[in-house]
């Protein structure tokens, strides 16, 4: 069975600090996933990650993967108070052509003045 | 991207009664859905993969009679959950998946009382 673990599940920092989200796995996966969530609301998708190495970013955030390391890091640079927020990792298994979708614990992030 | 919407955003029901979620793929045919659950300060946790004109695929543990998905349409599926009790009570989300991406509904917040 597949575990996705995030570290730290709370964080708060001070705005214009960096920082770093992981996420780990427990067995291989096709692509991982990087999303938003604000209070009350739905999931906004920030990144996909498809491959060893691969490394995205926008704006302040970036996120880059390592399929042997099985983990994932999403860095925030220069925090600003916009980006407090739940950030979700998610990891995709396909099975008979049907994309499965494991969430990770989530990181409560939250940027104070 | 895809847009996908999800009515009602949010209901409040009796204990034992029956409700209906629709989520439909707005700007294009989905042949999967996928519906989620997250409880308060939770993770999203997949409950079953709703494929148009067969049956949907449930996960471990949840229950096929109570959470019914009928994904009669190539835009539209619905999730009822019947005979709904207090634990029921949770934010309800569906997703498409769209070049290798999953695109999340805004969601339905149930309050069974």
């Amino acid at each position: 069975e597949l575990k996705v673990e995030q570290n730290p599940l709370f964080l708060s920092m001070q705005e214009g600090k960096n920082y770093t989200i992981y996420c780990n796995y427990s067995t291989t996966s096709d692509r991982l996933y990087w999303y938003r969530q604000d209070p009350g609301k739905s999931l906004e998708s920030l990144f996909v990650l498809l491959s060893n190495g691969a490394v995205k970013q926008e704006g302040r955030l970036m996120a880059s993967l390592d399929t042997k390391a099985r983990l994932s890091t999403l860095h925030i640079t220069a925090a600003v108070h916009d980006l407090s927020a739940t950030y979700f990792c998610a990891v995709a298994q396909t099975n008979f052509g049907n994309e499965k979708l494991t969430f990770g614990t989530g990181t409560r992030l939250t940027i104070i003045p | 991207g895809a847009v996908v919407s999800q009515h009602p955003s949010w209901v409040i029901c009796k204990s034992g009664t029956s409700v209906k979620i629709e989520c439909r793929s707005l700007d294009f045919q989905a042949t999967t859905m996928f519906w989620y659950r997250q409880f308060p300060k939770q993770s999203l946790m997949l409950m079953a993969t709703s494929n148009e004109g067969s049956k949907a695929t449930y996960e471990q543990g949840v229950e096929k009679d109570k959470f019914l998905i009928n994904h009669a349409s190539l835009t539209l599926s619905t999730l009822t959950v019947t005979s709904a009790h207090p634990e029921d009570s949770s934010f309800y989300i569906c997703s498409v998946s769209r070049l290798l991406t999953q695109y999340f509904g805004p969601g339905t917040r149930l309050l069974v009382l």
